[in-house]
């Protein structure tokens, strides 16, 4: 069964700082999507960003990056310029890309960032 | 688009009551799951689909029963509520097969205490 591990249960930083929040996972499949979403107070759950496992060009989104490394298991996501609106809950989370019924979404625990001004 | 919708927004429960946490979504999502989020626990999955007919358990289902009637419905019904159960329920969607890149839509979430 695949597994997501977020090893920061909390972490801080400077506004204007860069941070970067730990994703490791584990499966044995090949090919598979992984997500970062951003749970601010509100409860509600956003898409940060999306890499498939496939391509080995890491995804970027403005300030957003990751750093995927397939062989290691390992998905880090990078905040640059960080802002006081990127407080929140981070999850990681993976999915597979196998056309069955055992199409199950895995969430890791979540890192909750703050910002210091 | 309205989206994922749940209702309600929040409930309290004694032990031993059953209620149903309603799930809607009017974007066509084959895939519809819930969630609970508790504390330091992250988000944990309790049952899915894929389709209408057809559901099956995640993570933590005891407690917990599913159906999927319709595409746009996917209701969840706590049998004999328990202490343990209190928490909040997301409810998400997304498309299945060739869109499986694509991000879930959440819900709202119910907030749901049980005493």
């Amino acid at each position: 069964a695949q597994t997501v591990t977020q090893s920061q249960p909390e972490m801080s930083v400077q506004e204007a700082e860069t941070v970067t929040l730990s994703c490791t996972y584990d499966t044995s499949e090949s090919d598979y999507y992984l997500f970062w979403y951003k749970q601010p107070p509100s409860r509600q759950m956003i898409l940060v960003i999306r890499q498939e496992a496939y391509k080995q060009q890491n995804a970027t989104e403005n300030r957003f990056s990751v750093n995927f490394q397939k062989a290691a298991k390992s998905f880090s996501l990078k905040i640059s310029d960080s802002q006081l609106g990127d407080a929140a809950m981070y999850f990681c989370a993976y999915r597979s890309t196998t056309m069955n019924r055992d199409d199950k979404i895995i969430f890791g625990k979540g890192t909750r960032l703050h910002i210091l001004p | 688009n309205a989206g994922v919708t749940q209702t309600p927004k929040f409930q309290v429960l004694k032990t031993g009551q059953s209620m149903t946490l309603q799930c809607a979504q009017d974007m066509n999502h084959e895939y519809m799951s819930w969630y609970r989020q508790d504390p330091g626990m992250g988000l944990r999955l309790i049952h899915y689909s894929v389709g209408a007919g057809i559901t099956d358990q995640g993570e933590v289902p005891n407690g917990y029963n599913v159906s999927r009637s319709t595409t746009e419905d996917f209701p969840l019904r706590l049998l004999s509520a328990a202490p343990s159960q209190t928490s909040v329920y997301f409810c998400a969607s997304s498309p299945l097969v060739e869109s499986r890149g694509e991000t879930q839509y959440f819900g709202p979430g119910t907030r749901l205490l049980v005493l």
